[in-house]
């Protein structure tokens, strides 16, 4: 399968826990974005991040959540104590480039749910 | 103003029939623009992408864009049933990668 991977597809957290969502892009893409879908509303952007680096963080939210890109591996976007609000569905992107040409190819998601 | 805005919806379309969905965004700068379909409970798939004035053909899909109204528009000619699902137009922002999305149109097709 050479189309961006997510795992877990759906998870499962009580409030204060932690949530690990990991996504390895297609093949030859070198750039990672993540989206969140809140129910009932749209895609919002979150993060934007190359191998080891971090290129825009604009839509994360500034305490709980953090994301990386490593060498090896795949991407990460970890939520530290999550809420009830945190439910969403979580989507990575990628792409080859990040210029205006460049087209973004999803993964199949990661449903949080948090009871 | 929302940066990009669709109209919610549903539209409602009987089978074989051209679906219209529309689209407006507030960056007069944007330069990229894109059409993904969303299936319930699915990821959004990619399906049009437009980058210059005028018409894109794609199959059943048409893409229209026009910068001076900064608008941009997705035809479907002879809609089936497959092709209800929820359409999400992006607009690419230029300055760091990201897409900014609509909040979708829900499109319906009756057999």
């Amino acid at each position: 399968n050479a189309g961006v991977m997510q795992n877990p597809r759906h998870l499962v957290r009580r409030r204060g826990q932690e949530a690990r969502l990991r996504c390895s892009p297609m093949k030859g893409h070198s750039h990672v974005y993540w989206y969140r879908q809140l129910p009932e509303e749209g895609l919002k952007f979150m993060v934007y991040l190359q191998k080891e680096n971090i290129i825009d963080e604009s839509g994360m939210p500034k305490e709980r959540f953090s994301a990386e890109f490593p060498k090896e591996g795949p991407s990460i976007l970890r939520i530290q104590q999550v809420v009830r609000g945190d439910s969403a569905a979580y989507f990575c992107a990628s792409s080859p480039q990040a210029q205006q040409v460049t087209e973004q190819f999803f993964g199949p998601g990661t449903r949080l749910t948090v009871l | 103003q929302k940066e990009v805005e669709q109209n919610s919806g549903p539209l409602s379309v009987p089978e074989g029939a051209i679906a219209s969905l529309n689209c407006t965004y507030s960056d007069r700068g944007s330069q990229s623009f894109f059409w993904y379909r969303q299936y319930s409970g699915k990821s959004p798939e990619l399906i049009m992408s437009i980058y210059s004035n005028g018409d894109k053909e794609d199959g059943r899909f048409t893409a229209q864009l026009n910068k001076a109204s900064q608008y941009v528009s997705l035809l479907i000619r002879d809609s089936q049933p497959s092709d209800s699902a929820t359409y999400l137009c992006a607009v690419f922002s230029g300055n760091t990668g990201k897409l900014i999305f609509g909040q979708g149109t829900t499109l319906q097709v009756k057999p």
